[in-house]
């Protein structure tokens, strides 16, 4: 059974520091993996989207990575800003295309100013 | 992006009556839509998967003549809590994927039964 873990949890940083996010899988078999932003109280937003055979996506100031054969993928956020505080979830979908989703439970970022 | 609509974005209802859930992809077709479950500082976990002209599939443990899912044409899927209960308060959310890739999200529904 697929599971998604998301460390750290929580996280707090200053305004302007650059930071990783982290996700790990169990199961290698995954089609792709998706980086959604959630706000509190709010829907998901799309961050970013890994096919199975990409190494990184980039928009903007994030860039996800992706190592499949390890089970694990990195969302990096530089120079971050208030307007980045939420709750970040990684999550993947099994070994087709079209299918559902499995989530982590997200790390919830704080940027003070 | 594509976009995905849901409605109502909030609802409180009283015990044992019912609410209905209304899913929208509003420029693409989406033949599977998702539905998805999420409590107080947990996951979002799938609660069953809506099948345009046919009868959705749920997951173990999810109650399907307790969640009425409809999903009678290509862009519309509904969700209905039947006999609504406190412990079915939760934040309701679902998806679908344009083009079987990218899965985009409605912005969900925060259900609180009294």
């Amino acid at each position: 059974k697929q599971e998604v873990t998301q460390i750290p949890a929580a996280l707090s940083v200053p305004e302007g520091e650059n930071l990783v996010l982290n996700c790990s899988f169990t199961d290698s078999a995954i089609y792709n993996l998706q980086w959604f932003r959630q706000d509190p109280g709010k829907g998901l937003t799309s961050l970013l989207l890994i096919q199975s055979s990409q190494r990184e996506q980039t928009s903007g100031r994030l860039n996800a990575s992706l190592d499949k054969s390890s089970g694990r993928s990195t969302l990096y956020i530089a120079a971050s800003q208030p307007g980045d505080s939420a709750t970040y979830l990684c999550a993947v979908s099994l070994n087709q295309a079209g299918t559902a989703l499995i989530f982590g439970k997200g790390t919830t970022l704080s940027v003070s100013s | 992006g594509a976009v995905v609509s849901q409605h109502p974005s909030w609802v409180i209802c009283k015990s044992g009556t019912s609410v209905k859930i209304e899913c929208r992809s509003l420029d693409f077709q989406a033949t599977t839509m998702f539905w998805y479950r999420q409590f107080p500082k947990q996951s979002l976990m799938l609660m069953a998967t809506s099948n345009e002209g046919s009868k959705a599939t749920y997951e173990q443990g999810v109650e399907k003549d307790k969640f009425l899912i409809n999903h009678a044409s290509l862009t519309l899927s509904t969700l209905t809590v039947t006999s609504a209960h406190p412990e079915d308060s939760s934040f309701y959310i679902c998806s679908a994927n344009e083009m079987n890739t990218e899965a985009f999200f409605g912005q969900g529904t925060r259900l609180t039964v009294v």
